[in-house]
């Protein structure tokens, strides 16, 4: 149990265009999903909040405008990078909230490689 | 602002030697203390939790132990198929959100 998904695993794009990846938690309901950015050799980067239903929270440094997130369902949260530069160029990790009797687990999807040229 | 450390950096160690990894951690409340897994190139696997100071958990070659200042996990007599990065992180009282460590690179040989 306690999979999550993403799509695409790896994705290379011309710089000023947009691209989406989704994130998706197959076997449980995820009302809080998070979105993590990370560097060669370093750990995870919070960048923002997903919240079903609601406006994203992101951390600060983290241009909303740039990357949109959406959280449409239980089951679904979408992030759009937004007229991609070189510098996006990054593994984008997802996570969702599983809430048991046991308390809340994250688990996190498989990650997204974006390279823009 | 909670804060993970996590030592040593990395870690090499001979199939059969066992060995502990640290986490020290400074938070306002703690919800829970994670422990995942990552391999190069994916997302990190989730190994356990734990709650409070005294607890203990165990997976196969892995067990996790927490105090009121710290945690680690205890690898024992590893094999070359745990070589990976082990990642801690705290959970506050507030919400959901993970604070990481950087992280320890083990690798076991052979």
């Amino acid at each position: 149990g306690a999979v999550v998904s993403q799509h695409p695993s790896r994705v290379i794009c011309k710089s000023g265009t947009s691209v989406k990846i989704e994130c998706r938690s197959l076997d449980f309901q995820a009302t809080t999903m998070f979105w993590y950015r990370q560097f060669p050799k370093k750990s995870l980067m919070l960048m923002a909040t997903s919240n079903e239903g609601s406006k994203a929270t992101y951390e600060q440094g983290v241009e909303k405008d740039k990357f949109l997130i959406n959280h449409a369902s239980l089951t679904l949260s979408t992030l759009t990078v937004t007229s991609a530069h070189p510098e996006d160029s990054s593994f984008y990790i997802c996570s969702a909230v599983e809430t048991s009797g046991n308390g809340d687990t994250q688990y996190f999807g498989p990650g997204t490689r974006l390279t823009v040229l | 602002e909670d804060q993970v450390t996590q030592s040593p950096e990395a870690l090499r160690l001979q199939e059969g030697e066992s060995s502990s990894l640290n986490c020290s951690y400074t938070v306002s409340g703690l919800r829970g203390l994670f422990w995942y897994r990552q391999d190069p190139g994916k997302g990190p696997e989730f190994l356990f939790t734990l709650y409070s100071a005294g607890e203990e958990k165990e997976k196969e070659r892995l067990k996790a132990t927490l105090t009121k200042k710290e945690s680690f996990l205890h690898i024992t007599a590893p094999k070359p198929e745990d070589s990976a990065t082990y990642l801690c992180a705290v959970q506050g009282i507030n919400d959901y959100k993970l604070s990481f460590g950087a992280g320890t690179t083990v690798t076991v040989r052979a």
